[in-house]
């Protein structure tokens, strides 16, 4: 199976400050990647697909990119409600594997 | 609104059966696969399976496989995650998502979770 690794696995961070989480896969996977977003208590939301593209009503905030196996969500100017675990997921190979997650919390 | 809701709580012995479900609304059934996901409390998600409601294709995760039974009823538009015997080890939220194709597989809709405790 392949395998993703994130980093950090926490963070703490102001409101405004530009966050940057890294998911690394084991091995290539294109642009086979989505991030979630998930609060205490709730279901994961999803964020973006295909590494870059952004899913209806998310803010714009939110980016993703890639360069080979390493991919990276960032936050442009973290807000309140951005704090909660992120998860990446690949879906080039099942089974589709999801990342440990990202704590972010406030500084 | 697509909407997918799930059953309620369970507490359950070891060895007991168990068949939790997922409700789906507001879409095609047939259209979208639909999967599950596990959370144990305080852990990361765990990918455990999808089927499509179409042709009730199905694929596990190798963790999964022979663990658990996923399945759907396309009258009620309703999967379900089955268990023959549990352990003290399937404790956790269990999630059911719908898949988008035209999103790469992602899960872009999900249930609210279902929370399984099981304890002698």
């Amino acid at each position: 199976a392949i395998q993703l690794t994130q980093s950090p696995s926490s963070l703490s961070a102001s409101i405004g400050d530009r966050v940057i989480i890294t998911c690394r896969a084991s091995q290539g996977i294109s642009t086979a990647l989505a991030w979630y977003q998930q609060k205490p208590g709730k279901p994961p939301k999803l964020l973006i697909y295909y590494a870059f593209s952004l899913e209806s009503g998310v803010p714009s905030r939110f980016s993703g990119s890639s360069s080979g196996t390493d991919f990276t969500l960032t936050i442009s100017s973290l807000q309140p409600e951005d704090f909660a675990t992120y998860y990446c997921q690949q879906f080039n190979t099942h089974p589709f594997t999801f990342g440990p997650g990202t704590k972010v919390d406030i500084k | 609104e697509v909407q997918l809701v799930q059953s309620g709580p369970e507490v359950k012995k070891p060895g007991e059966s168990l068949k939790i479900s997922c409700q789906t609304v507001g879409y095609i059934f047939t259209n979208y696969w639909i999967g599950w996901v596990r959370q144990v409390p305080g852990k990361g998600l765990e990918w455990m399976g999808i089927m499509n409601p179409d042709d009730s294709e199905t694929r596990y995760s190798p963790s999964f496989q022979g663990q658990v039974t996923i399945s759907a009823d396309r009258s009620i538009t309703t999967g379900y995650l089955q268990w023959s015997s549990l352990r003290a080890t399937d404790t956790a939220m269990y999630y059911c998502a719908r898949l988008s194709s035209v999103k790469g597989d992602a899960f872009d809709i999900w249930g609210q979770g279902t929370l399984v405790t099981v304890s002698s």
